[in-house]
């Protein structure tokens, strides 16, 4: 059973475009909602992440918005650029020692130039 | 250091060797993890330290064999292994129960052969 249900699987977006990339989850004793960015052949990378009490927040470029009430969240990217070009995981985790994160199956974004 | 190394960055062995994967960072924190990643598809969960000690094993067959000697440092011991544990094995490290993500190592790409 997939908990956190991310869409798209891939993505193809112009230069200067705008990247927008899902995530659904279920469980509501998630309190943590980071995305990942990864490059061929690298560990994945914290890009940004959130908690429930917040609607929206933004770091340059890229910027969640979360809808605690229809239980989703999604990263944009605004003014896409080719050097984006990566794989995007969403995950979630709930209090506890361990904070196992719960990942979303990816989102290959191609950033044409 | 706000980093997580690991080593080697590539190993190919035999179905009948015995290896290690070394993991090594400095930033003070007390919960280590081993990942599996196949290709396309999110990190797998394999073990948790926490506090040096082994806090969760997702039912991971016994030639994976994890070690935490200390603080810093984390192994894993292979053996015996099967073609289809090729990936990319990660390593990872955070506070135990803090909100923050985790940091990732850049993995070793494994081929069984």
């Amino acid at each position: 059973q997939q908990q956190v249900k991310q869409s798209p699987q891939s993505l193809i977006v112009q230069k200067g475009g705008i990247s927008i990339i899902n995530c659904a989850y279920e469980n509501t004793a998630f309190d943590y909602f980071p995305w990942y960015q990864q490059f061929p052949g690298k560990g994945p990378a914290l890009l940004i992440a959130i908690r429930p009490d917040v609607s929206e927040k933004k770091e340059g470029r890229f910027t969640i918005s979360f809808n605690k009430s229809a239980k989703q969240f999604s990263l944009h990217i605004m003014d896409s650029q080719p050097g984006d070009s990566a794989t995007y995981f969403c995950a979630a985790s709930m209090p506890g020692n361990n904070r196992k994160l719960i990942w979303g199956l990816g989102t290959s974004l191609a950033v044409n130039p | 250091d706000t980093e997580v190394t690991q080593t080697p960055k590539h190993l190919v062995m035999g179905m009948t060797n015995k290896k290690s994967l070394k993991c090594e960072q400095h930033m003070g924190h007390r919960a280590m993890y081993w990942y599996k990643q196949k290709a396309k598809k999110p990190p797998e969960l394999m073990f948790v330290y926490s506090y040096e000690k082994l806090s969760i094993n997702e039912s991971v067959p016994s030639r994976f064999s994890p070690e935490c000697p200390n603080s810093s440092l984390l192994n894993l011991h292979l053996h015996a292994l099967q073609p289809e544990d090729s990936a990319l094995y990660l390593c990872a490290s955070s506070q135990p129960g803090r909100s923050y993500g985790y940091t990732f190592g850049s993995g070793t790409r494994l081929t069984v052969v």
